[in-house]
């Protein structure tokens, strides 16, 4: 079974930075599993904001930056702001087979 | 504008199979390069990708799931069904579809645009 692992949750301070990783249990990220990262409100459907490892969406804010960090893929926000409180999930293709696996998702908290 | 939204039942007995559809609007599921997905959700819990048809009707599934699921598509009415079998309140769960390959290329396997999502409750 692949498991593709997330923090459980971040707590930083407005105008801080802070990374989010999307690692598998077993093995390395790499560009191959095309990492998408998806950002989700209370009560909302989630939101591309990373597809391709790095490449934002369409009228994603230029805070939010995308890379793969050793052997993990990651979600930067550079100056998080109020706004950026919510969840962040990623995506990662597998192959053929597998297809996609979401992570677990990471709580953030800008207070 | 592309949008889709899900619609199906709110409330399922256990055992019984759920039937969702996904409804899509400014895009055809016969354009190539083209999917449709749907993902699910349980109350408080991490997103779960479930199956995606192509436009082609190659179809994948989660491994985990796939002797439950079957995703087909409706093109003359723009629409993707979902069955799931043999349902179980460790089903209940919000229900999103989403498109592949529609604003960014497919070979990026990303879930670009979702629906705003269905809410399905297994309970006897």
């Amino acid at each position: 079974q692949t498991v593709v692992t997330q923090e459980p949750s971040f707590s930083v301070s407005p105008g801080e930075t802070v990374t989010v990783t999307c690692g598998l249990r077993s093995g390395s990220v790499s560009i191959s599993n095309y990492p998408s990262w998806y950002q989700q409100t209370p009560g909302q459907a989630p939101r591309m904001l990373i597809y391709s490892t790095d490449t934002r969406s369409s009228g994603v804010p230029d805070r939010f930056s995308g890379s793969i960090l050793g052997n993990k893929a990651a979600l930067t926000i550079t100056g998080a702001q109020a706004d950026d409180e919510s969840h962040y999930y990623c995506v990662l293709y597998m192959g053929r087979d597998i297809s996609w696996v979401f992570g677990g998702g990471t709580k953030l908290t800008v207070l | 504008q592309i949008t889709l939204k899900e619609s199906g039942p709110t409330l399922v007995k256990p055992t019984q199979t759920l039937t969702l559809t996904c409804t899509l609007s400014g895009f055809s599921l016969s354009t190539s390069g083209v999917g449709v997905g749907w993902i699910r959700q349980p109350p408080g819990k991490a997103l779960e990708w479930l199956a995606l048809i192509f436009w082609d009707d190659d179809k994948r599934y989660s491994p985990s799931l796939k002797t439950r699921l079957t995703i087909t598509k409706d093109t003359s009415k723009n629409q993707v069904v979902l069955t799931m079998t043999n349902m179980d309140p460790v089903d209940t769960a919000t229900y999103y579809c989403a498109t592949r390959g529609v604003t960014v290329p497919g070979y990026y396997n990303a879930f670009e645009i979702w629906g705003q999502g269905t809410m399905v409750t297994v309970s006897s």
